[in-house]
C-alpha cells in the first residue's frame, strides 16, 4: 500500500510569511495527526482530525492551525513565521481516532 | 517539551552485541509505544504495548510495559549494521494521539 505522503518535502520561508503543509494519509485512514520535530524541543504533538474535526490539540500557539477534507487530507498552515517554527513536520495517519498511526517523511521547514 | 526520560542519549556497540535502553515518566501512561528514526525519514513504529507487564517481541526486538505504567524498556538483541538509528519512546495517555516522546537513543553499530 502506498504510505503517507507529504508536499513539500522542504520548504524555506521568512519571517513573517505564512505557510501550508500538505499530508496526504494511507488509503482508508480517516484520522491525521501533525507533530513538530525539533533537535529542542524533540517530537511534540500539534493536532489530530478525524472526520474532518479537529478532535485534539497540542500546546502550540494559535498561529499554528489545520484543517481535513472530506478525502481525509489534511493541511497544516503556520501564520506570522518565526526563526524558531523552523523544524520537521510530520503527519500520521491511522484508521480511526486514537490510532497510533502511520508516519510520512516530513516536510522540513527551514525560516529565515 | 519532553515529558519522558530517555536514556541512554547514544550508544556505540559492537555488531552483534545486545542493546538496551529505556523510558521513565512522572506520569502514568495506558500505551507505550516504541518507533526507530532513520535520516531523513519518519518514525516508524516498533512495538506498542497496551497493558502493564506486557512483555512484547518483534523479531530480535523486545519491549515491556512496567508494572506501574510509568516506564518502558525496549531490548534489541543480536545488532546488525542496519539497526542503526535513533529509537524513541511514547506514551499515550489517553485514546488519541496526544503522545508524549522521549528525546530518544541514538545507535551506532560498529561492523
Amino acid at each position: 500500500k502506498a504510505g503517507v505522503t507529504q508536499t513539500p518535502r522542504y520548504l524555506i520561508k521568512t519571517r513573517g510569511q505564512q505557510v501550508t503543509l500538505s499530508c496526504s494519509p494511507i488509503s482508508g485512514h480517516r484520522s491525521v495527526s501533525w507533530y513538530q520535530q525539533t533537535p529542542g524541543q524533540g517530537l511534540q504533538f500539534l493536532f489530530e482530525y478525524f472526520s474532518e474535526t479537529q478532535r485534539n490539540k497540542g500546546n502550540f500557539p494559535g498561529r499554528f492551525s489545520g484543517r481535513q477534507f472530506s478525502n481525509s487530507r489534511s493541511e497544516m498552515n503556520v501564520s506570522t513565521l518565526e526563526l524558531g517554527d523552523s523544524a520537521l513536520y510530520l503527519c500520521a495517519s491511522s484508521p480511526s481516532f486514537g490510532d497510533s498511526g502511520d508516519f510520512g517523511p516530513g516536510t522540513r521547514l527551514t525560516v529565515l | 517539551g519532553q515529558q519522558l526520560n530517555q536514556s541512554p542519549q547514544s550508544m556505540f556497540i559492537q555488531e552483534g552485541e545486545d542493546v538496551s535502553m529505556n523510558c521513565t515518566s512522572s506520569s502514568i501512561f495506558n500505551t507505550w509505544l516504541w518507533y526507530k528514526q532513520d535520516p531523513g525519514e519518519g518514525p516508524v513504529l516498533l512495538i506498542a504495548l497496551y497493558k502493564a507487564g506486557e512483555l512484547t517481541s518483534n523479531g530480535r526486538l523486545t519491549a515491556q510495559f512496567g508494572i506501574t505504567r510509568k516506564d518502558s524498556f525496549l531490548n534489541i538483541s543480536a545488532s546488525i549494521p542496519s539497526d542503526v538509528g535513533i529509537y524513541f519512546c511514547a506514551g499515550q495517555l489517553n485514546n488519541n494521539n496526544d503522545m508524549r516522546f522521549g528525546a530518544g537513543t541514538r545507535l551506532t553499530v560498529k561492523p
